[in-house]
C-alpha cells in the first residue's frame, strides 16, 4: 500500500542548529514528492517538490530512491523556520495525494 | 488576489444539526478537495471533484457530502454532524486534475466543534 511516514511528531532543535526532517515513503512506482508547510495561522502551502530540484528559504530535499526517502534539510535554523511540515507523495497509478502525519518543527532562540 | 477562500472560519454546533461549509476558488482550478486535519493523524482526504459535476469519495467520506455544480464552489455537508466530526477543515484546488502532479493551494482552513 502507499504510504508516508513522518516518525518524528516534533523536532526541537537550537537557531543555527542543522534541521532534518525526516520522510519515507512506500510505493513502488515512479514517485513525486512534496514538502507542505504550516506556519502559526498560516495555510498550509507548498515548500518545495523533488522534481524542481530548488531550494527555498534554504531548505533542500533529496529523492533517495534506493532509501525510499525525502528528508528535508536546512544547515541553519532560524526561529522563523517554526511550522508544521507535511511531506507529500503523489501517486500517478490512482491520481492520488498522501500526506504524512505531520512533523512539528520548534526552533529555539 | 488568487485565492482559496472558506467560510465560517470557526462552527460550534450541536450533534445532529445540519451544516454547511463553504469553499471557493479564484483561480479556474478544475479539481478541488476536502481534507480533514486531526493531532497524530494528519491530512486525510474526504472528497474531491476532478470537475463540476464529478466527485468522488476520498479515504474518509462517511458522514459528509458534497455537490460542485459550479467551478469554483465546492461546499462540504454535514447532514447530522457527530463529535467525532469535530476536526480542523481544509479546502483545497488545484489548476487540473492530475494530483499527483499539481501543487495544492489550500483554504485557511475551518475549524469545528460539535458538541
Amino acid at each position: 500500500a502507499q504510504r508516508v511516514t513522518q516518525p518524528e511528531k516534533l523536532l526541537s532543535v537550537f537557531k543555527g542548529a542543522p534541521v532534518e526532517l525526516k520522510c519515507n515513503y512506500s510505493y513502488s512506482g515512479s514517485p513525486e514528492l512534496f514538502w507542505y508547510v504550516q506556519y502559526s495561522r498560516q495555510r498550509l502551502q507548498l515548500l518545495l517538490r523533488h522534481i524542481s530540484r530548488e531550494s527555498i528559504k534554504g531548505f533542500t530535499a533529496d529523492l533517495n530512491k534506493g532509501e525510499t526517502s525525502f528528508h528535508l534539510k536546512k544547515p541553519f535554523a532560524q526561529e522563523e523556520d517554526s511550522a508544521m511540515y507535511y511531506c507529500a507523495l503523489g501517486v500517478g497509478a490512482t491520481n492520488k495525494l498522501i500526506f504524512g502525519t505531520g512533523t512539528l518543527l520548534a526552533v529555539q532562540p | 488576489e488568487a485565492q482559496v477562500t472558506q467560510n465560517p472560519r470557526y462552527l460550534i454546533t450541536v450533534t445532529g444539526k445540519k451544516l454547511t461549509v463553504t469553499c471557493s476558488q479564484n483561480m479556474n482550478h478544475e479539481y478541488m478537495s476536502w481534507y480533514r486535519q486531526d493531532p497524530g493523524l494528519g491530512l486525510r482526504q474526504i472528497y474531491y471533484s476532478m470537475n463540476v459535476e464529478v466527485t468522488d469519495k476520498g479515504d474518509v467520506p462517511e458522514g459528509y457530502k458534497v455537490s460542485r455544480k459550479e467551478k469554483r464552489n465546492f461546499p462540504l455537508i454535514l447532514e447530522s454532524p457527530s463529535p467525532n466530526q469535530t476536526s480542523l477543515y481544509f479546502c483545497a484546488s488545484s489548476l487540473s486534475p492530475r494530483v499527483a502532479l499539481e501543487t495544492q493551494y489550500f483554504g485557511p482552513g475551518t475549524r469545528l466543534l460539535v458538541l
